[in-house]
């Protein structure tokens, strides 16, 4: 069955030190998202891409960095990390929005 | 820009009570609309949608229509179960197919 996997699904890191989150999916989808979860916040949008070579930033982009060599993988890097990216991260994948978008499970991040 | 606010929560009912946990957007455009579930410790997944006004999207017994005039998607269920706990969020898609999330509400049913 086509699935999509983030790892790790937990990681403490110290502030400064560039962190990097995977997410790997199996659907074949061209549209792939990152989102951070937080109370009262709900799911904001951080990075997404269209398709192999296309990246574009979303509205809390800030401190975060994505690249899509190929299909399947779209990494979410933290160059510098802040205590203010602690949160829960999710990333999600569709061949188009107005049909389903599929989540992983996330990925919990602590900075400290 | 677009923009989605949902009621805020926890909303807490008796296993067989009626549900409605309110929903409304703001578009530029004609966008679609969906209702997605979070359960404890996964992510998300989509619940139901409607993709033009009058629509009614349904599943699992929950059901909300998309409603032009008063910009609203209001989520529903007759009777709901312990098993529905869960945080549910109310979604947009515009245009360039990025998905616009509310807040969430978390919703506890005790037996």
């Amino acid at each position: 069955d086509a699935e999509i996997t983030q790892s790790p699904r937990h990681k403490i890191t110290e502030t400064g030190r560039q962190v990097t989150l995977a997410c790997h999916q199996t659907w074949n989808h061209n549209n792939m998202f990152w989102y951070r979860q937080d109370l009262g916040h709900g799911l904001r949008l951080i990075h997404y891409s269209y398709g192999v070579q296309d990246t574009n930033k979303g509205e809390v982009s800030d401190g975060y960095s994505v690249s899509r060599s190929n299909t399947e993988d779209l990494p979410l890097t933290l160059e510098s990390a802040a205590s203010s990216q602690t949160s829960v991260y999710f990333c999600a994948s569709s061949e188009r929005v107005s049909t389903e978008a599929f989540f992983g499970q996330g990925t919990r991040l602590t900075v400290v | 820009g677009d923009s989605v606010t949902q009621m805020e929560g926890p909303v807490t009912l008796s296993e067989e009570a009626f549900l409605t946990i309110n929903c409304t957007y703001t578009a530029t455009g004609y966008p679609s609309l969906f209702w997605y579930v979070q359960y404890p410790g996964e992510g998300l997944q989509l619940l139901l949608k409607a993709t033009k006004a009058d629509d009614k999207g349904s599943n699992k017994g929950f059901e909300a229509t998309y409603r032009k005039e008063t910009t609203s998607f209001h989520l529903e269920k007759g009777s709901v179960q312990v098993s529905d706990s869960a945080v549910y969020f109310c979604a947009l898609s515009d245009n360039t197919d990025k998905l616009i999330f509310g807040t969430g509400t978390r919703l506890q049913v005790f037996p």
